[in-house]
């Protein structure tokens, strides 16, 4: 059973860098077919998509925080990673990792981490 | 792109059917297939219902079905349940993807 799990600092300084990882357990993050996703949940929000990495490495991003998004992956370490720049309050959110699994179809996000809250604040 | 329009609550007694609908445009549910739902518990990560409109991955119960009409997709839980009371959002691929604002259901 594939399982997912973020990890990162709960805390970033406005302007700063926020940084999470994604741990992939139960299977191989190399298997083709899925995406990685990064989704974040604004508090008392809805989901907003950040953007997926394929094993490979190709990425696509959310137009609206591209210019502030990287997702990069590790496969020997069967982890993926967000890094996003120039936070601000607004950023503040729970972010999970998704698995996305395109032979299912396109946006059928079937496995999810627990999420990890992470507060923008001086 | 704009968040997809759900209404904010919806509710009905045990045993009855209710139906929750996900509006967008020509550039995301009415363009493509790929309608995703989802199921949110308080405090805890989303869970997949429905797929390309109106599959269901394996495990969700058959009173789970969705459905699409132009730019409006719809997922109908009939026969609710207690355990039906969460939040449910849906979601569009459009070129990258968009979810909805979620809906709250009520079991009474």
């Amino acid at each position: 059973q594939v399982q997912l799990q973020e990890s990162g600092p709960g805390l970033v300084k406005p302007s700063q860098t926020l940084s999470l990882t994604c741990t992939v357990s139960g299977g191989s993050i190399s298997s083709g077919g899925y995406y990685w996703n990064w989704i974040r949940q604004l508090p008392g929000k809805g989901l907003e998509w950040i953007g997926y990495i394929y094993y490979s490495g190709s990425t696509y991003y959310n137009p609206s925080l591209k210019s502030r998004v990287t997702i990069s992956v590790d496969t020997s370490k069967s982890q993926f990673s967000l890094k996003l720049s120039s936070v601000t309050a607004a950023d503040t959110a729970v972010y999970y990792c998704a698995r996305e699994d395109t032979v299912m179809g396109l946006g059928a996000f079937d496995i999810w981490g627990q999420g990890t809250m992470v507060t923008v604040s001086s | 792109q704009s968040a997809l329009t759900q209404p904010r609550s919806v509710s009905g007694s045990p045993g009855q059917s209710v139906t929750i609908s996900c509006t967008g445009t020509s550039s995301d549910v009415g363009d493509y297939k790929y309608v995703s739902w989802y199921q949110q518990y308080p405090g805890k990560a989303p869970k997949l219902m429905l797929y390309d409109v109106s599959k269901r991955p394996s495990g969700v119960p058959d009173r789970f079905s969705g459905s699409k009409s132009d730019n409006t997709a719809s997922l109908t839980i009939s026969g609710l349940q207690a355990e039906d009371e969460a939040d449910y959002y849906c979601c569009s691929y459009a070129g990258s993807y968009v979810f909805g604002t979620g809906t709250k259901v009520t079991v009474l």
